[in-house]
């Protein structure tokens, strides 16, 4: 009940498409859901994060949607670009409102960006 | 500094050493966490420490690993009698409500 499932394993998109990672969890106690990025050698980077109360968020070229009902969340990145190859994760924790309890992290996507 | 400071980046020990890393987190973050990340894997939860108290622990925290939080500021995180399989990336980061979590940079751990 604590994973989080994440997929695709890894993803080859043209520059200036659009990325989208999707996950699934099943613990409804989550109320906190970042995405990170992370560059080889480099620990990860918060990019962008959601509360369930929220269906989607935006942030500059990075949205999150997210869908209480199928316990379901994705990254989408707008016009991608080379800089942003590199692996994702998505996770999930308890204790946005009381003090953040351990997150729990998805397998990774690794992103390719061709030219 | 405003980030999550871990030191040191890189450490190669021989098999059966102990290695000590230390993590600084940002200054007002009451909480503190420790992960572990191998090779082509998400970060696994380790254990996490409320000021100086440490509240959960991973059952992957053997008896060979110690994790401290004195005086709830910086924290250490030691592994007895390294193996083979200790091998990957520490990584620490802290959090305060409302902010969610930082990561620093991480140790690069090889055991020889």
């Amino acid at each position: 009940q604590q994973q989080v499932k994440q997929s695709p394993q890894s993803l080859i998109v043209q520059k200036g498409g659009i990325s989208i990672i999707n996950c699934a969890y099943e613990n409804t106690a989550f109320d906190y859901f970042p995405w990170y990025q992370q560059f080889p050698g480099k620990g990860p980077a918060l990019l962008i994060a959601i509360r369930p109360d929220v269906s989607e968020k935006k942030e500059g070229r990075f949205t999150i949607s997210f869908n209480k009902s199928a316990k379901q969340f994705s990254l989408h990145i707008m016009d991608s670009q080379p800089g942003d190859s590199a692996t994702y994760f998505c996770a999930a924790s308890v204790g946005a409102n009381t003090g953040f309890q351990k997150l729990v992290f998805g397998t990774g996507t690794r992103l390719l960006v061709s030219p | 500094d405003t980030g999550v400071s871990q030191d040191p980046r890189h450490k190669i020990t021989k098999r059966g050493q102990n290695v000590t890393f230390r993590c600084d987190p940002i200054s007002e973050h009451n909480r503190l966490y420790w992960y572990r990340q191998t090779l082509g894997q998400g970060p696994e939860f380790l254990t996490y420490f409320q000021n100086e108290a440490q509240l959960e622990k991973s059952r992957l925290l053997s008896d060979r690993f110690s994790a401290e939080r004195p005086k709830g500021s910086f924290s250490t995180l030691e592994i007895q009698r390294t193996e083979q399989g200790d091998s990957a990336m520490y990584l620490c980061a802290s959090s305060i409500q409302g902010a969610g979590y930082t990561f620093g940079s991480g140790t690069r751990l090889t055991v020889v």
